[in-house]
């Protein structure tokens, strides 16, 4: 396809294990974004990057969240030590590059339900 | 930490009016400031985007007005429809940190047939 896909679309975990999202940006996007959307949050940014590296991990909530990209494509992001407060979907969206006009696209989201 | 201000929170308009969107940014650096549409199950999609150095952008139905002064920019939607109902978001894109995006709160608007 030619959009932004993500894995699993619905994930239920318990609390305390650990869960992976998956991500696959557009072909050729070297910019990826994650974003998380929540009643209480609203749509909130965790990290960017670009290439393989990532500039910003401003928005990763605690250090039980982290992101890796490998080959200028695919992301995961691992939340360890699952919380019922990481409930939320998570977003994915890539962009061709960080130019002005780079629009970014985004996945249909990852539904985590933590019990 | 950006902030932008939406409101109202949930909009109900009948068809064929208007619907007015508001958000309210803080960062003072050269931004750019879209605004989504996202339907249930589904991710954001853009919907019209202007810089701040342009005061109004119009696209079909669509249009964004920004002042700069006021640091405020809205959403109208002309003749609205029902297949318009969906949740609305503005954003302030920061270019100086990878262009992420800061949302606001999003807008529920329903068009009533």
């Amino acid at each position: 396809g030619a959009g932004v896909s993500q894995s699993p679309s619905n994930k239920v975990t318990e609390k305390g294990k650990d869960v992976e999202l998956r991500c696959d940006p557009i072909s050729g996007h070297t910019a990826l974004y994650w974003y998380r959307q929540s009643l209480g949050q609203g749509l909130e940014f965790l990290i960017y990057f670009q290439g393989n590296s990532a500039p910003d991990k401003s928005g990763l909530p605690s250090d039980r969240f982290s992101a890796e990209r490998t080959g200028g494509s695919v992301s995961t992001l691992t939340i360890q030590r699952t919380q019922q407060e990481d409930s939320a979907v998570y977003l994915c969206a890539s962009s061709l590059g960080l130019a002005e006009w780079d629009e970014q696209f985004f996945g249909p989201g990852t539904r985590l339900t933590v019990l | 930490q950006q902030q932008v201000k939406q409101s109202p929170q949930s909009l109900i308009v009948q068809k064929g009016g208007i619907s007015i969107i508001n958000c309210a940014y803080e960062n003072t650096a050269f931004d750019y400031f879209p605004w989504y549409q996202q339907f249930p199950g589904k991710g954001p999609a853009l919907l019209i985007a202007i810089r701040p150095d342009v005061s109004e952008k119009k696209e079909g139905r669509f249009t964004i007005s920004f002042n700069k002064s006021a640091k405020q920019f809205s959403l109208h939607i002309m003749d609205s429809q029902p297949g318009d109902s969906a949740t609305y978001f503005c954003a302030d894109r920061l270019m100086e940190y990878g262009n992420k995006l800061v949302f606001g709160a999003g807008t529920i608007l329903r068009v009533k047939s």
